[in-house]
């Protein structure tokens, strides 16, 4: 079975700073994909980032970039130019990509709360 | 586009007791996974739906059963309600077509068992 283990129970950054977000996660498979998943206080999960595991490039989306340590089963998050908006549980997901016929289930770290500072 | 909708949003219940939690997928989705997220944890897979059938189901006992109708929404059952059940509840759609596709979802029914 897959695990995805977050060690950072909360992480605080000052507006403006830039702050990482740690995930490992172990699993038998070559084939899979990894996310941030943001969930604000309206608890509503919300997609930050995906990267594909076949893929060597490290995904960013605008702010958000990830360290993708294949060997080493590490996907890290980076948030640049913090915003106090970025203030939320951060969570680090799994999903197989063995396909049959409907996408596999998430497997999610126990997550990361971020406090954002003035 | 209204997106993932579920309902209740709050709900309190008593042990024992049997409750059912709705969701309407994202336009477009056809199929619905359920999650379990207890107090300061992750969400936990419950099950997944497709063509009204269940396709997935996770480490729960079958106090948990769940229904999808032929409009893709679905409901969530738990019955002999135990205060362990206290959680958030998330549904989340996608759509089969593509093996790329992305999970959207709702706000969550916060359901307290007392």
């Amino acid at each position: 079975a897959q695990t995805v283990t977050q060690s950072q129970p909360e992480m605080s950054v000052q507006e403006a700073e830039t702050v990482t977000l740690s995930c490992t996660y172990d699993t038998s498979e070559s084939d899979y994909y990894l996310f941030w998943y943001k969930q604000p206080p309206s608890r509503q999960m919300i997609l930050v980032i995906r990267q594909e595991a076949y893929k060597q490039q490290n995904a960013t989306e605008n702010r958000f970039s990830v360290n993708f340590q294949k060997a080493a089963k590490s996907f890290s998050l980076k948030i640049s130019d913090s915003q106090l908006g970025d203030a939320a549980m951060y969570f680090c997901a799994y999903r197989s990509g063995a396909y049959t016929g409907t996408a596999s289930k998430l497997t999610f770290g126990t997550g990361t709360r971020l406090q954002v500072t003035l | 586009d209204a997106g993932v909708t579920q309902s209740p949003t709050h709900l309190i219940k008593t042990r024992g007791q049997q409750v059912t939690l709705r969701c309407s997928p994202k336009s477009g989705h056809d199929t619905v996974s359920w999650y379990q997220q207890a107090l300061g944890q992750g969400p936990q897979f419950i099950f997944q739906y497709y063509e009204e059938e269940e396709r997935q189901r996770g480490n729960f006992p079958d106090r948990f059963s769940g229904h999808q109708f032929p409009n893709y929404s679905s409901e969530l059952n738990v019955n002999a309600l135990l205060l362990g059940d206290s959680a958030l509840y998330l549904c989340a759609s996608s759509w089969t077509g593509s093996r790329y596709t992305e999970a959207f979802f709702g706000q969550g029914t916060r359901l307290t068992v007392v």
